[in-house]
């Protein structure tokens, strides 16, 4: 099992541009999770999907942002008309089941995308 | 909204030396506090949980309600344990983690 796979690892774009950061979850999850840390803080929850379906994006944006994981391929967080202020990087993580009966499955991590805007 | 602080940006300590990484949560019900490791040029990895009471590499930490507190503790640091440390929460029924701004530990010859 190769892990979470991210890519790219490191995309550049200047203002105004989009930005596609894209998530293969482990095999046989079927649960993503993406997070933006900034430099000097912690990773912030963004967004939980699982397959078609938005769950919570609670820490979403409410502009430019937007996110899906298709019934097949990867998860894509997708970034309109990029601002200095999203240079961040991006982790997604994968887990195989959401929750039942209050317990927690082990997220996994990607190795991130770190997104430049110029 | 839970919070979690983590106080020290960077420690270091000698070889052999305890260690102990703080941190202090805020929330209202009943949390799920984990401790999640980085290490240099690896991805982000679950290190230990509270409910399972586990110890890991040597790493314990108790949930102190009290306290408001999950403290990461190790009595003798090796080399190897030098990297970054989360301590994340996961707040009652919910699905995503708040993690702290990290540690980054560094353990001396």
């Amino acid at each position: 099992n190769a892990g979470v796979m991210q890519n790219p690892r490191h995309l550049v774009r200047r203002r105004g541009q989009e930005a596609r950061l894209r998530c293969s979850p482990m095999k046989g999850h079927s649960h993503v999770y993406w997070y933006r840390q900034l430099p000097e803080e912690g990773l912030k929850f963004m967004v939980y999907l699982q397959k078609e379906n938005i769950i919570d994006e609670s820490g979403m944006p409410k502009e430019r942002f937007s996110a899906e994981f298709p019934k097949e391929g990867p998860s894509i967080l997708r970034i309109q008309q990029v601002v200095r202020g999203d240079s961040a990087a991006y982790f997604c993580a994968s887990s195989p089941l959401g929750l039942a009966g209050g317990s927690y499955n082990e997220q996994f991590f990607g190795p991130g995308t770190r997104l430049t805007v110029l | 909204a839970q919070r979690v602080t983590q106080p020290e940006k960077l420690l270091s300590v000698f070889k052999g030396a305890p260690v102990e990484l703080k941190c202090n949560y805020s929330y209202s019900g009943s949390p799920e506090l984990f401790w999640y490791v980085q290490y240099s040029r690896q991805r982000l990895q679950l290190l230990l949980r509270h409910i399972s009471r586990e110890s890991i590499k040597g790493f314990t930490a108790d949930l102190n309600k009290g306290e408001t507190s999950f403290h990461l503790k190790k009595p003798f640091a090796q080399e190897e344990d030098s990297a970054m440390y989360y301590c994340a929460l996961r707040p009652g029924s919910a699905r995503q983690l708040t993690f702290g701004s990290g540690t980054q530990l560094t353990v001396l010859p």
